[in-house]
């Protein structure tokens, strides 16, 4: 069965300092993948989205980026990090079929 | 613009009283639906989908929603509420246009169910 393991769980972080969020998906192949970030509790933004390795889509613009150096590896980094990063980051995979996108159980960033 | 629109920040119910959580959608094509729950400090739980068929699709812990394409609203619903239910609840669409598997999320409902 698949997987999806994110970490770390918890993240206290000064600004200006670097980040370096990781997640891995076990039993699929070439899956999409995706990094959200949820806000106070509420709606998810999409951040970055991937459809195989090195090819990454930015939704927004910011002070992140995201890499995937093997299939099913994807990270999430900063050089500094900024207050406004603070928050609860998710990933996600999918597969075309049957195109529903699992979750990841999350990191709680928070930039103090 | 695509947009998913859940109109109630919360619903309050009682244990065994049924439940409606509502969502709206505006989106190109044929869409795929999705209803997610969170509980506090996880990840999203997938609850179920529509994508084609029977308008009224069943899921996970007794939850069900029906699709309505005139109305172009799907509501997740439960006969009977129990107080484990109370979370935040999210409805999601895959334009149908996309080939990504990006989806578009409401901006999450609140559930909260009283013994």
């Amino acid at each position: 069965s698949q997987t999806i393991h994110q970490w770390p769980a918890t993240l206290v972080q000064p600004v200006g300092s670097p980040l370096s969020l990781e997640c891995t998906v076990e039993g699929t192949s070439n899956p999409n993948l995706y990094w959200y970030r949820q806000a106070a509790g509420r709606g998810l933004q999409l951040l970055f989205y991937s459809v195989g390795i090195g090819q990454i889509s930015s939704e927004v613009p910011q002070n992140l980026s995201a890499s995937r150096p093997q299939d099913r590896q994807f990270i999430l980094s900063s050089k500094k990090l900024l207050l406004s990063d603070s928050g609860f980051y998710l990933c996600a995979w999918s597969v075309p079929s049957p195109n529903i996108q699992y979750f990841g159980a999350g990191t709680r960033l928070s930039v103090l | 613009a695509q947009s998913v629109a859940q109109p109630e920040d919360q619903v309050n119910v009682a244990e065994g009283n049924p439940l409606t959580v509502k969502c709206t959608y505006s989106v190109s094509g044929n869409p795929y639906l999705f209803w997610y729950v969170q509980y506090p400090n996880r990840g999203l739980q997938f609850l179920l989908k529509y994508i084609t068929g029977d308008n009224l699709v069943k899921g996970s812990y007794g939850f069900e929603a029906e699709f309505n394409k005139s109305q172009t609203s799907f509501h997740l619903k439960k006969p009977s509420a129990l107080v484990s239910d109370s979370a935040l609840y999210f409805c999601a669409v895959r334009p149908g246009s996309s080939n990504t598997g990006k989806l578009i999320f409401g901006q999450g409902t609140t559930l909260q169910v009283k013994p």
